[in-house]
């Protein structure tokens, strides 16, 4: 079945640094992909999506570029600052059989230091 | 938009009780999930709801739980009897559909404990 695969965590970064979390999956036919972020004592918010390969979704100086040739969407930004700690999640959604759930990895959780 | 309103935030109970979790989603919203959330397994899509009927409750663990939508506006979910492994946050979504970028809207969440 479809499936996400996230690195574990936890990641710990100094404030302005660069941040990578690597995401791939496991789908057949040509799923939509989706960042979530859950901050402490929240519910998951949307923070960038990607909708066909080659797509690149962007928010809050967060970008992920779906790769189909590598089945992978990693998060990336450049400075990170105190206020990104908070747990990332990879999801994907499949349109070939399925009716349209997001399927979520492990999340990763990130700790950005002063 | 008051956004996805879930109760309560928090729920302390003993081994054997019946739970009941709340959900109001966002207006107009034609779909509502429901998903569970713990250390060891991550995030958990249990059931969803499509225009208030249930469209896939594989996720459901067993007998013990079990999830209504009367009306467009409320949803619940069940947990009777409660058992300590059921300790989890519970967090309700909703999405107005489930198009190639459409994004789900999540509630702050029910943390139960059960003792």
């Amino acid at each position: 079945g479809d499936s996400v695969t996230q690195m574990e965590g936890p990641v710990t970064l100094s404030e302005e640094a660069f941040l990578t979390i690597n995401c791939t999956y496991t789908a057949t036919g040509y799923p939509s992909l989706f960042w979530y972020v859950q901050y402490p004592g929240e519910g998951l918010q949307l923070l960038l999506k990607a909708t066909k390969a080659d797509d690149k979704g962007s928010n809050k100086g967060f970008e992920a570029t779906y790769r189909k040739e590598t089945t992978s969407f990693h998060l990336e930004k450049g400075s990170v600052q105190v206020s990104d700690s908070a747990v990332y999640f990879c999801a994907l959604r499949n349109y070939g059989g399925s009716q349209g759930n997001l399927i979520f990895g492990k999340g990763t959780k990130l700790s950005v230091k002063p | 938009d008051a956004g996805v309103i879930q109760s309560p935030r928090h729920e302390v109970t003993e081994m054997g009780q019946e739970v009941t979790l709340r959900c109001k989603p966002i207006s107009g919203h034609d779909y509502l999930f429901w998903y569970r959330q713990t250390m060891m397994r991550g995030l958990e899509l249990l059931i969803y709801f499509n225009n208030n009927v249930p469209i896939d409750d594989s996720g459901m663990p067993e007998d013990r739980f079990s999830a209504k939508m009367p009306n467009a506006s409320f949803s619940t979910l069940k947990i009777q009897p409660s058992e300590p492994r059921d300790s989890a946050v519970y967090f309700c979504a909703s999405s107005p559909r489930t198009g190639r970028a459409d994004e789900q809207y999540f509630g702050p969440g029910t943390r139960l404990t059960v003792t």
